[in-house]
């Protein structure tokens, strides 16, 4: 069955530094998503994306974070000067259409800011 | 801003019997409703939706019940399984709105008990 794969699986960084987290979305899906999981709490809507363009984002997604697909296939979320709070579990997911029965998440990328 | 409830953080069941899973939300806006169902260090897998002009739509062993009048949702696993043991979020969407991120409740632990 075709997956999401996300690297890395853990990151460790300083605060300050900037963090590119990877995606590889399914091959014919057309929509890709992040979301995040801060530790106890639920997973949060970061951004969707289509047709090279940002098509939603929610408040957390500010200034600091960036998305892009840069080669066709790669799906990255750039956090450029991170803090202790974006610690957290971040979700790639993508999909064919825009409901959510057909969204497919990857396993996530555990990062932790110091 | 919890719009999406899961008062239940966890429960347990013993195998074959009936898994009840409670969701209150508090957005009138919301009009598609999905539960998703995670396993550590995996991302969350779609289980079953209903839209909000359904009261019940059913899939094997999962039904979701929906009581827009309440404001509330249910999912039903019978009979339970060992490997329905997992975290359960409800999830909603405002797909009316053109809205289509998902806002995830806190989740729900499930344990089946052999």
């Amino acid at each position: 069955e075709p997956e999401v794969t996300q690297t890395p699986s853990h990151q460790v960084t300083q605060m300050g530094q900037e963090v590119i987290l990877r995606c590889v979305p399914i091959s014919n899906h057309l929509y890709f998503y992040w979301y995040r999981q801060i530790l106890g709490q639920k997973v949060e809507f970061l951004v969707s994306f289509y047709n090279n363009e940002i098509s939603e984002k929610s408040e957390i997604f500010d200034d600091q974070f960036s998305v892009e697909r840069p080669d066709g296939s790669n799906f990255t979320l750039k956090i450029r000067s991170t803090k202790l709070e974006d610690s957290a579990m971040y979700f790639c997911a993508s999909s064919v259409g825009r409901s959510g029965n057909t969204i497919y998440f990857g396993e996530g990328s555990w990062l932790t800011v110091v | 801003d919890q719009q999406v409830k899961q008062n239940s953080p966890s429960l347990s069941v013993q195998e074959g019997r009936i898994s009840i899973l409670n969701c209150d939300y508090t957005n009138s806006m919301f009009d598609y409703f999905l539960w998703y169902k995670k396993y550590p260090a995996e991302g969350p897998t779609f289980l079953i939706s209903i839209s909000s002009i359904k009261d019940k739509n059913e899939d094997g062993r999962f039904t979701v019940f929906l009581n827009k009048s309440a404001k509330h949702l249910s999912l039903h696993i019978v009979p339970s399984q060992p490997g329905d043991s997992a975290v359960y979020f409800c999830a909603a969407s405002r797909t009316g709105a053109g809205s289509y991120q998902l806002t995830f409740g806190k989740g729900t632990k499930l344990s089946v008990i052999p």
